[in-house]
């Protein structure tokens, strides 16, 4: 079964520092990436996806994200953080085993960032 | 957010009752899903459904069901709710099972 796993459970950082959040997922085989955030009191939004292409994906509010397939990764950046990113984030992913998934996501734990004014 | 309607909103109820959380949708979009949001587990699948009638199970099925008699309907039913259940509970849904998952805004459960 696939896995993905968050690197860090809580991030602090202050405004306008960079920001690398870890993820790295068990399936070798095609897969598709998200990332998603949560607001404190919301539902999961999603940041930006990745399904083929370039590797470099960039999504909403100046984040983006990488996949690098040698290591399994699809790790989440920002170059400056801002007060109004504190949120909790997560990894997740669809692998296509068999060529149908039904589009199941597989999360990861999540990061909850704080990011201090 | 892309049509979902989740409920209750929030609901408390006793341990052995049967409870049903309803998820409605105006998309008419094929695929929807039912997520539990605990701390320290991120979001595990319970259900999911790829048309109507057409249910299985997640990683974390034991002890909930799951209905979809019409494309805008998928109920989740604890068939009798323990402490364990105590969670946040969300409706996701998709169109196609290329493109990403819209989610509704969650049903906080409690479990006493």
């Amino acid at each position: 079964a696939q896995s993905v796993s968050q690197h860090n459970h809580h991030v602090i950082l202050s405004e306008a520092a960079s920001l690398e959040l870890g993820c790295n997922y068990s399936y070798g085989g095609t897969v598709n990436l998200f990332w998603y955030v949560q607001y404190p009191g919301q539902h999961l939004q999603l940041l930006l996806k990745y399904f083929s292409g370039d590797p470099l994906v960039k999504g909403i509010k100046g984040f983006e994200a990488e996949f690098i397939k040698s290591k399994f990764s699809f790790n989440l950046r920002k170059p400056s953080v801002q007060w109004s990113d504190t949120a909790e984030y997560f990894c997740a992913v669809t692998s296509y085993a068999g060529g149908t998934s039904y589009g199941k996501l597989t999360f990861g734990q999540g990061t909850i960032l704080t990011v201090h004014p | 957010d892309a049509g979902i309607t989740q409920s209750p909103r929030h609901k408390v109820t006793e341990t052995g009752t049967p409870v049903t959380l309803r998820c409605h949708q105006t998309e008419n979009h094929r695929y929807m899903y039912w997520y539990r949001q605990d701390p320290g587990h991120g979001l595990r699948l319970i259900h999911y459904s790829y048309g109507v009638k057409d249910t299985d199970k997640g990683e974390v099925s034991d002890g909930y069901s799951v209905s979809r008699s019409k494309t805008e309907d998928f109920l989740l039913t604890l068939e009798s709710a323990t402490s364990s259940q105590t969670s946040v509970y969300f409706c996701a849904l998709r169109d196609g099972k290329d493109s990403p998952l819209h989610f509704g805004n969650g049903t906080r459960l409690t479990v006493t």
